[in-house]
């Protein structure tokens, strides 16, 4: 496809369950992008990959969420040990590089933990 | 840390009006970037405008256009006669040029009115 693309679309998860996300970026976009956004709110940074650099993990809001990224291209974020307060949409960007180059989003997981 | 706030939760503008969203942010960088994204119903984040600090001229993008104040760090959007499609959650976002750590305001929902 054209865009970023995300899946699932919607989870819902038990609390405690591990979780998977995977975000498809734009194909030759090096910059990849994870985001929270809670109901109403706006979005928070969790993780930033650019190229073969080190992630940057600032944003991770503990040591249940890490984030990986395979040959450059396909990511996973990985939620461990689910929690209530986890619930939220969680949006993938892509871009050709860092700063001022546009960021391309995808449509979002939903994800909602009982 | 750069903060960024938008002291609008919601505005609504009748079609074919003019409106202006507020945003301010907080920094002590020199070099920046600042966003405008736009966040309809559909929840597929969409870039509107986007501004260089250490650009004087104000952007603009065909109805759309900033107002950046970098003294006052300011960085408003107008929207010229306004459309329906124009209904939609917009957010403000800064990034500073040393890193790609992207801040979000928590947003102003926009309705316009036929």
């Amino acid at each position: 496809g054209a865009g970023v693309s995300q899946s699932p679309s919607n989870k819902v998860t038990e609390k405690g369950k591990d979780v998977e996300l995977r975000c498809d970026p734009i194909s030759g976009h090096t910059a990849l992008y994870w985001y929270r956004q809670s109901l109403g709110q706006g979005l928070e940074f969790l993780i930033y990959f650019q190229g073969n650099s080190a992630p940057d993990k600032s944003g991770l809001p503990s040591d249940r969420f890490s984030a990986e990224r395979t040959g450059g291209s396909v990511s996973t974020l990985t939620i461990q040990r689910t929690q209530q307060e986890d619930s939220a949409v969680y949006l993938c960007a892509s871009g050709a590089g860092a700063g001022y180059n546009e960021q391309f989003f995808g449509p979002g997981t939903r994800l909602t933990v009982l | 840390a750069q903060t960024v706030t938008q002291s609008q939760p919601e505005m609504s503008v009748q079609e074919a009006e003019t409106v202006t969203l507020s945003c301010t942010y907080d920094t002590s960088e020199n070099n920046y970037y600042l966003f405008w994204y736009k966040q309809p119903p559909s929840r597929q984040m969409i870039l509107v405008i986007r501004q260089e600090a250490y650009k004087q001229q104000n952007a603009t993008e065909n109805r759309f256009s900033v107002n950046f104040q970098k003294a006052a760090k300011s960085f408003s959007l107008k929207i010229s006669d306004s459309q329906l499609g124009d209904t939609a959650m917009y957010f403000c976002a800064f990034m500073k040029h040393s890193n790609n750590d992207m801040r979000f305001g928590a947003g102003t929902r926009l309705t316009v009115k036929p």
